[in-house]
Formats: structure tokens, sequence, C-alpha cells
């Protein structure tokens, strides 16, 4: 079975200063990885999403995420964070040939303070 | 394009009741999943349903059930609602098999 671990809970950070979420994954097989934002009583948004090929990956908003297989790590970046970008950010992963069944990380708190 | 649509936004329940869940996948998507998210245990994976069959099942008990429509609605169903069962209740649509969902804005369900 496949875990998720998001190694910090909260990251504060002060706008337009440079930001990393940290994500490690645990599969014995190939995976599919994701990060999803979670605003305040909203659902989940896919940020951006690794399948296959090239290892950085650009999502929205101008975040983007580096697949680490040696690492086996899946870390978000934004070079530069807007107030706006304050929410919870999960990574997910999902195993080839096991359907959409979505495994997440305990999340992290970005709070971009001004 | 509409999004995933769930109804209701809000419930509230007492335990020992039922409830019935909806989630309407975007047009053209064949696979809906379920989680539940709470405070303790975060987003776990419930069920997913593709093509009106289920396909996978997360760790719950049987208490906790869901189907899909031949028009890909999918609805779930807890029976004898206990306190734990207050959390957010989440419906994704794909397009299939390991592709990105796009998740509802949710069902919030408190128990009383």
């Amino acid at each position: 079975a496949q875990s998720v671990t998001q190694l910090d809970s909260q990251v504060p950070v002060f706008e337009e200063a440079p930001v990393e979420l940290r994500c490690n994954y645990s599969s014995s097989v190939s995976v599919y990885l994701f990060w999803y934002v979670q605003y305040p009583n909203q659902g989940l948004q896919l940020l951006l999403k690794y399948l296959s090929g090239s290892t950085l990956v650009k999502g929205i908003n101008g975040f983007e995420a580096e697949f680490n297989k040696s690492q086996t790590s899946f870390h978000l970046r934004k070079p530069s964070v807007l107030i706006s970008d304050t929410a919870e950010y999960f990574c997910a992963v999902s195993e080839l040939r096991a359907g959409n069944m979505l495994t997440f990380g305990g999340g992290t708190r970005l709070m971009v303070k001004p | 394009k509409a999004g995933v649509t769930q109804t209701p936004r809000y419930l509230i329940k007492t335990r020992g009741q039922q409830v019935t869940l909806s989630c309407s996948p975007i047009s053209g998507h064949r696979s809906v999943s379920w989680y539940q998210q709470t405070p303790g245990q975060g987003l776990q994976f419930l069920f997913e349903y593709f093509s009106e069959t289920q396909r996978n099942k997360g760790n719950f008990p049987g208490r906790f059930s869901g189907r899909q429509f031949s028009n890909s609605r999918s609805e779930m169903n807890v029976s004898t609602l206990e306190l734990g069962d207050s959390a957010l209740y989440l419906c994704a649509s794909a397009t299939g098999p390991g592709q990105p969902q796009h998740f509802g804005d949710g069902t919030r369900l408190s128990i009383l």
C-alpha cells in the first residue's frame, strides 16, 4: 500500500518570498502524483499532476513541482507567493492500474503574511 | 463546462438516522470517487465507481455504500449514523482511470 507524508503541517512565509512545500511518498509500484489546493469552505482544486515524461511539472497560479524518483519526492515550489495563495495544500498519489483511488498526505497550511 | 455538483451542501442528522448524498460529475466523466475529510483523519478514500461498477473500496464499514447510475451520477448512503461520521464528504470525477480528478465543493454532514 502507498503512503504520503507532507513534512510540514504549517508553512508561514512573507508575501513575494519563495516557498517550497515538501511531499514524500512510499509505494512498491509506479505512481501518478498530484498537488491539490483547498480554500476555506471549498473542495479541492488541481494545481498540477505528474503522469509521465518530464520530471519538472508546471501548474496553475505559478506553481511547479519536481518528481524525484530516487528520493520518492514531489516537492511543490513557487518563486514568489501572493496573499491569495494562503490555503491548505495536499499532495496525493495513485498507483498505476489502481483506478482513481487517491492517497493523500496530511496537508500543509500555507500562510502568506504581508 | 459545469463542474462537479454535490447536493446538499449542508446536512444535519441525528445518531441512528441514515443519509443519502448526491454527486453529478462533469459531463463526459465516467469515473466518480468519494472521499471523507475530517480534522483527525484527513482525506480518506471511500469508493470509486466507473461505468456503474465499483472499482475500488476504501477501509470503511459496510454502513457506507454507494452506487452510480447510467448517466454517471452517483449517490452515497450512510446508514445508522454515528457521531464520528461528521465530516466533509467530497465527490470527484474523472474521464477514466489514472486521470486527474476534479472535485466538488462537498457536503458537510453534521451528526448531533
